[in-house]
């Protein structure tokens, strides 16, 4: 099984409706991001979160909000969703470890959304 | 000037060629540097980890930092088809709390039978 899942994979919606986006971890680390992906613009940070109670804003965090519901979920929400949200979303995660490193970030397999 | 550039290419190789893909930056305080593949419809994968200045290599890729001139690049020997993907450039200030990955904007890589 994947190591970080994200659900839905595919989601089309109309403007105005609230959208969630989540997010699952096996891999046991502490930290989590989600990012936007645009042709062209690369990757954008949205939200990060160092543990359940630490929660930031990144790059382009307005007209989002996010939920770490535990060590292993985090979950991305549009409140009113708008045409220019059209994007690739990616789940990451990051911890310390043996392996790792928290400069190490390992994505999801990502959410195509459209608002049309 | 962008903390981080990458020529987004595209680039077309023929298969066993060796590639070559590049990023600059402006931050000094870089330390960290990754390069990630991503294939089409696909979450990126981390493909190489160096810190600092130097060279790493894994099988047929070679990761290269030159920190006095603030560029790396990522070399792909007898580059194979599989390899056509877009190359993510990724660097950081360090760990603690400066968790942040700044990203390049991807290259996209074709590689020819």
């Amino acid at each position: 099984d994947a190591d970080v899942t994200q659900t839905p994979r595919n989601r089309i919606t109309k403007t105005g409706k609230r959208i969630m986006l989540e997010c699952s971890q096996t891999k046991g680390h502490d930290r989590m991001y989600w990012y936007r992906q645009d042709p062209g613009l690369g990757l954008q940070l949205i939200y990060y979160s160092f543990d359940v109670k630490d929660i930031n804003k990144g790059e382009i965090s307005d007209g989002y909000s996010v939920s770490r519901q535990a060590q292993a979920k985090f979950s991305l929400s549009l409140e009113s969703a708008i045409p220019n949200q059209t994007a690739l979303y990616f789940c990451a995660t990051s911890g310390e470890g043996q392996e790792s490193s928290y400069n190490e970030q390992f994505f999801g397999p990502g959410t195509r959304l459209t608002v049309l | 000037q962008k903390e981080v550039e990458q020529d987004p290419g595209p680039l077309s190789v023929p298969e066993g060629a060796i590639v070559s893909l590049n990023c600059t930056y402006s931050n000094s305080a870089f330390q960290y540097f990754m390069w990630y593949r991503q294939y089409s419809r696909k979450g990126p994968e981390l493909l190489m980890y160096t810190y600092s200045s130097g060279n790493k290599e894994d099988g047929r890729f070679t990761a290269q930092v030159d920190k006095s001139s603030k560029y790396i690049s990522l070399f792909i020997r007898d580059s194979q088809p599989s390899d056509s993907a877009t190359y993510l450039c990724a660097m950081s200030a360090g760990g603690g709390s400066n968790y942040k990955l700044t990203f390049g904007k991807g290259t996209l890589l074709t590689v020819n039978p």
